[in-house]
């Protein structure tokens, strides 16, 4: 079974440094990756997605991200900081052809002046 | 491009009593789902649909939840009866298809308060 890991549910960071948020996969064959943000009472928005073509994905806000298969691994980061990045950020993973979306328990990004 | 449209945004109800959720897609999106949300945790897919048929109900607990998909638009979650462990923001979301490359536009979900 696929699941994911989030580390660390709550990250702080000042306003221009980099933002780094981490998350784990399993999976026994390499799965599409995905990470989505969620703003106070909204939906879930697609940041980006890796689906087993470039290794280093880019996605909207400047925020990238890299598969790491040696790692298990798909950080997401970006490079300065914004104010209107404080949202809570989650990792999902699904079997690979389709879209069957298993997130992780998240992360809340708190942006200080 | 309208988005995906839930109501209500907001319910609160008592223990052993039903309530429903409402779910407008995105126009022409074949694929449909429900996920729960409970507070401190990711979104967990209750349950998805093609069209009008489902694909994937592994996760809907059937003895008190329910859902249909008429004519393959609109769609309706119910909860009947309803218990504390239930509270949470469910979520719909559409897609055009099921396919990797299909992404899914999240509704901004309805809030359940189970007294």
């Amino acid at each position: 079974a696929q699941s994911v890991t989030q580390l660390g549910s709550h990250v702080s960071v000042s306003e221009g440094a980099l933002v780094l948020l981490r998350c784990n996969y399993s999976s026994s064959v390499p799965p599409y990756l995905f990470w989505y943000v969620q703003y106070p009472n909204q939906g879930l928005q697609l940041l980006l997605k890796y689906t087993s073509a470039a290794t280093l994905v880019k996605g909207i806000n400047d925020f990238e991200a890299e598969f790491k298969k040696s790692e298990t691994s798909f950080p997401l980061t970006k490079p300065s900081a914004h104010m209107s990045d404080a949202a809570e950020y989650f990792c999902a993973v699904s079997p690979p052809g389709f879209q069957k979306l298993v997130f992780g328990t998240g992360t809340r990004l708190l942006v200080s002046p | 491009e309208a988005g995906v449209a839930q109501s209500p945004r907001y319910k609160i109800i008592e223990k052993r009593q039903s309530v429903a959720f409402w779910c407008n897609p995105i126009s022409g999106h074949a694929t449909l789902y429900w996920y729960q949300q409970i507070l401190g945790q990711g979104p967990k897919l209750l349950i998805q649909f093609q069209n009008n048929g489902v694909v994937d109900d592994s996760q809907l607990p059937k003895d008190r939840f329910s859902a249909e998909r008429l004519k393959g638009v609109d769609s309706t979650l119910k909860i009947q009866p309803a218990k504390l462990e239930d509270s949470a923001v469910y979520l719909c979301a559409s897609s055009e298809g099921q396919q990797y490359y299909n992404e899914q536009f999240f509704g901004p979900g309805t809030r359940l308060t189970v007294l």
